[in-house]
């Protein structure tokens, strides 16, 4: 069966600190991930989306970046947080062209102080 | 222009039926898909519907009518871990190369009452 880990769980970091928030998943080949952030009360937003390796389209324009060094591994990043990044950090994958069944990790909830 | 509208909140009976609704606006639909998602948890998946209809997975079902831009959420039977916020999320065709891209509406937050 297929799991997706996502860590640190929680997190609390400085502004102007960097980020790095890893996910993996298994039990699965060249599945779709995704990185999504929801606000507090708040719908999902979609940040990053991946299809394969290297291949990384982003969704809103921010501080943020992602990466896919390996084909279950979305890493997301970031140089310099802002107080506006906090929030709730959500990573999910589906099989391929199957974008409307997606699988969520446990979270990152994230405090920029 | 491109909507996705959902009532934020619901209360509900333990034992009765609570429909949530999803009306959308949108070009090249291909379909609803439905999520749970308990307070501090992640969304877990319920359902999808491409076809109008109902599609029942044991208390959940799904609804969608294309011609009508609308769908729906029915949970029969209900229980105290219920209680939690339900997104659907539509699934549409992004410009000419056959891409597609999924857009999550903001939830309703369903309360089930003893």
């Amino acid at each position: 069966s297929q799991t997706i880990h996502q860590w640190p769980a929680t997190l609390v970091q400085p502004v102007g600190s960097p980020l790095s928030l890893e996910c993996t998943v298994e039990g699965t080949s060249n599945p779709n991930l995704y990185w999504y952030r929801q606000a507090a009360g708040r719908g999902l937003q979609l940040l990053f989306y991946s299809v394969g390796i290297g291949q990384i389209s982003s969704e809103v324009p921010q501080n943020l970046s992602a990466s896919r060094p390996q084909d279950r591994q979305f890493i997301l990043s970031s140089k310099k947080l802002l107080l506006s990044d906090s929030g709730f950090y959500l990573c999910a994958w589906s099989p391929p062209n199957q974008d409307y069944e997606q699988y969520f990790g446990p979270g990152t909830r994230l405090t920029v102080t | 222009g491109q909507s996705l509208e959902q009532p934020s909140e619901v209360t509900a009976v333990e034992g009765a039926i609570v429909q949530m609704n999803c009306t959308y606006q949108t070009s090249g639909f291909y379909g609803l898909s439905w999520y749970q998602q308990h307070d501090g948890g992640a969304p877990t998946f319920l359902s999808y519907n491409a076809l109008d209809g109902l599609e029942e997975t044991g208390r959940f079902s799904s609804f969608l009518s294309r011609s009508d831009s609308y769908g729906y959420l029915l949970l029969q039977e209900l229980q105290m871990k219920d209680s939690a916020s339900y997104f659907c999320a539509v699934r549409r065709r992004v410009g000419s190369g056959g891409y597609q891209k999924v857009t999550f509406g903001t939830g309703t937050k369903l309360q089930v009452i003893p």
